[in-house]
Formats: structure tokens, C-alpha cells, sequence
């Protein structure tokens, strides 16, 4: 049973560049999470993908856009590049009990974004 | 938005002894969740330990164990027998919401 797989691993990009990322979810699961993970950090939450659409949303700017395909499988999509931007992208995919308290995520091995 | 502190930026340990990492949060929520993780240097994170806001015992999972003090708002992780492969960043994340919100994370190194 494979888990969460994501493409590509590294990714290099210049300012104002376009980057579009992918996740496929752990076999079983529906739901798609998006971190960015800057060096020295925890994980930030970007958005939540369920049913194909956006679920929840952290505090990123609109540059940061997502789509969930009916196979379940996910991209994130970063428009405008900056230097900030430069971090671990992590997938996460679950399966949410509705109304429970419990979600326990499966993350991919994330991809490493250089923007220079 | 919820906040979760983990003060311990670095942490070192004998192998064989026990270990705890802390973590507190702040929520006016009723309910919620209480995960940590850990994240080795190949950056994969990997679950670890889950404690439920209305779980009257503390979760234990191997030689992973959550000291839940709800009053204090405290979700402390405690490691037993550390190994050297128990090297590795430890975050601490709340959920609520279809949403995680993450720690800064402890650095845990084992040693000889």
C-alpha cells in the first residue's frame, strides 16, 4: 500500500516564476492538506482539499492556489514567486470522521522549493 | 488563531533514559485534538502520539507516552528508553476545524 507521494522531490525557481506541485493521498483517504514548511519552522497550514474543493484555508495570500482532482490526488500551485517562498512543501491526506475529533494525517516526503 | 508553544528549541539525552518534551496551547475550543509528530532529517513527518480533549486517560503509544494536563493547557511528550534513532525534530500540533496548527518544534538529539 503505497502512502502519500509527492513530485517533484527539489524544484528550483526564479522571482515571478510559476510553480505547480503534486501530492497523491494514501490509498483510502479523501481529504488533501497543503503545509509550507520554512527552515526552522513547523509546518504553517495552507489549505485543506475535500470533494474537490477548498475546505479551509490558513493565511496565505491568494498566490497560492490548489485544485483536487475526483482520484483524490492534489497540486498546489504558487503564482508570482518571491524569495519567501522558498520552503518544504508538505502533503497531507486523511480520512475525516465527521464531527470527530480525531485526523490523523499522513504526510509525504514534501517537496524542497528554492527560489532564487 | 490557536496557539501551540514548544519552548525547548534543543534537547540533548543519554540513550536509555527518558526524555520529555513540552508543549502548551491556547484555545478557548471545548474540544480538540493533540498530535505530535516527528521529523527526521529526510523531512518526512511521522506520527507519533494522538490525545482527544475529553480522553480521561493519557495516551500511550509504545514507548511514547502524553502527559495531558487540560487545566494547564499542556500536552507534554515523554519518551521512554530513548534510542539513537529518536534523533530527530519533535512537533507538537493542535487540531480543530479541519485544521492543524503546529509548533515550533524541539530538536531531540540522543547520545552515546
Amino acid at each position: 500500500d503505497a502512502g502519500v507521494t509527492q513530485s517533484p522531490t527539489h524544484l528550483i525557481k526564479t522571482r515571478g516564476q510559476q510553480v505547480t506541485l503534486r501530492c497523491s493521498p494514501k490509498s483510502g483517504h479523501d481529504t488533501v492538506s497543503w503545509y509550507q514548511q520554512a527552515l526552522g519552522q513547523g509546518p504553517q497550514f495552507i489549505f485543506q482539499y475535500y470533494e474537490e474543493e477548498e475546505r479551509q484555508r490558513g493565511n496565505f495570500p491568494d498566490r497560492f492556489s490548489g485544485h483536487q482532482f475526483p482520484n483524490y490526488s492534489s497540486e498546489l500551485n504558487v503564482n508570482a514567486l518571491l524569495l519567501g517562498d522558498s520552503a518544504l512543501y508538505l502533503c497531507a491526506s486523511s480520512l475525516v470522521i465527521a464531527g470527530g475529533l480525531y485526523n490523523e494525517q499522513f504526510f509525504g516526503p514534501g517537496t524542497r522549493l528554492t527560489v532564487l | 488563531a490557536q496557539k501551540i508553544t514548544q519552548t525547548q528549541p534543543g534537547m540533548f539525552v543519554q540513550e536509555k533514559e527518558a526524555v520529555t518534551l513540552d508543549c502548551t496551547y491556547d484555545t478557548s475550543d471545548p474540544s480538540y485534538g493533540l498530535f505530535w509528530y516527528k521529523q527526521p532529517s529526510s523531512g518526512e513527518m511521522i506520527f507519533l502520539i494522538y490525545q482527544g480533549s475529553y480522553d480521561q486517560q493519557n495516551a500511550t503509544e509504545g514507548r511514547y507516552s502524553l502527559n495531558f494536563q487540560k487545566a494547564r493547557k499542556s500536552a507534554n511528550l515523554v519518551i521512554s528508553a530513548s534510542q539513537l534513532g529518536d534523533s530527530a525534530m519533535y512537533f507538537c500540533a493542535y487540531y480543530n476545524f479541519n485544521k492543524f496548527y503546529f509548533g515550533s518544534g524541539t530538536k531531540l538529539n540522543v547520545k552515546p
